[in-house]
C-alpha cells in the first residue's frame, strides 16, 4: 500500500523546537521530492517546504526560513522537519507530501498536529 | 493573501456541471502546470488534475480541468453529493521558488 506516515507533532511553548517526522512506503522514494503542506485551523492549504529526490534543490517558505529545516534519508525512505523557535502561528496539521518532476502532489499522510501554546 | 485567487465558493444541483476558476500571474500559472486537489473536511488533500488538465488513476472523468495564459479552471459535471469538499488549486511560482496554493473553494452540493 502506498502510504507516508508522520508523527512527532504535539504541545509545544512559543519558541520551542520540535521535529517532525515521515515515513513513506509503496512506492519508490527515491524517485519523489519531498514537500511540507500546513493547514492552520480552519484555514487553507500553506506550502512550508520542499527538498528535491537527490537532495539537491532546497526550499523555504519566507514564513519558516531561517526558522525551519528540512532533511531526507533515502535509505530509511523517510522526510524529516526540524522546527525551530516556533510560534503560535505555526500552529497547524502538517501534512508530508510527495510529488514526481512536473506531477502534483500525488501522495499525501494523514497530517500531524502542531500546536503552539503557553 | 493567496498567491493564486480562487472564489471563496461554489454551489450546485446534483447533476449540473460546476467550474471553479484561478487567477494567478506569469512566474506561476503563466510559466507551469495547475494541479488541483480535493480536500474533505477532515481528511488529508487528494490530487485530483495534474499538469492543467491529466487524472490521476482512479478520478472519475467527471473532473475534468484546463488552463489559459495566467488563469486555470476545475470542471466539474454530473455533480453528486460526494463532490461536496475544499478545492484548491497550485502551481509552481518561479519567483518565490515555492508551490504557491489558491486560497481554495468550498463547493456545496444543494
Amino acid at each position: 500500500e502506498v502510504q507516508l506516515v508522520e508523527s512527532g507533532g504535539g504541545l509545544v511553548k512559543p519558541g520551542g523546537s520540535l521535529r517532525l517526522s515521515c515515513a513513506a512506503s509503496g512506492f519508490n522514494f527515491n524517485f519523489y521530492s519531498m514537500n511540507w503542506v500546513r493547514q492552520a485551523p480552519g484555514k487553507g492549504l500553506e506550502w512550508v517546504s520542499s527538498i528535491s529526490s537527490s537532495y539537491t534543490y532546497i526550499y523555504y517558505a519566507d514564513s519558516v526560513k531561517g526558522r525551519f529545516t528540512i532533511s531526507r534519508d533515502n535509505a530509511k525512505n523517510s522526510v524529516y522537519l526540524q522546527m525551530n523557535s516556533l510560534r503560535a502561528e505555526d500552529t497547524a496539521v502538517y501534512y508530508c507530501a510527495a510529488n514526481r518532476p512536473l506531477m502534483g502532489m500525488e501522495v499525501w499522510g494523514q497530517g500531524t498536529t502542531v500546536t503552539v501554546s503557553s | 493573501q493567496s498567491v493564486l485567487t480562487q472564489p471563496p465558493s461554489a454551489s450546485g444541483t446534483p447533476g449540473q456541471r460546476v467550474t471553479i476558476s484561478c487567477s494567478g500571474s506569469s512566474s506561476n500559472i503563466g510559466s507551469n502546470t495547475v494541479n488541483w486537489y480535493q480536500q474533505i473536511p477532515g481528511t488529508a488533500p487528494k490530487l485530483l488534475i495534474y499538469s492543467n488538465s491529466l487524472r490521476p488513476s482512479g478520478v472519475p472523468d467527471r473532473f475534468s480541468g484546463s488552463k489559459s495564459a495566467t488563469s486555470a479552471s476545475l470542471a466539474i459535471s454530473g455533480l453528486q453529493s460526494e463532490d461536496e469538499a475544499d478545492y484548491y488549486c497550485s502551481a509552481w511560482d518561479d519567483s518565490l521558488n515555492s508551490w504557491v496554493f489558491g486560497g481554495g473553494t468550498k463547493l456545496t452540493v444543494l
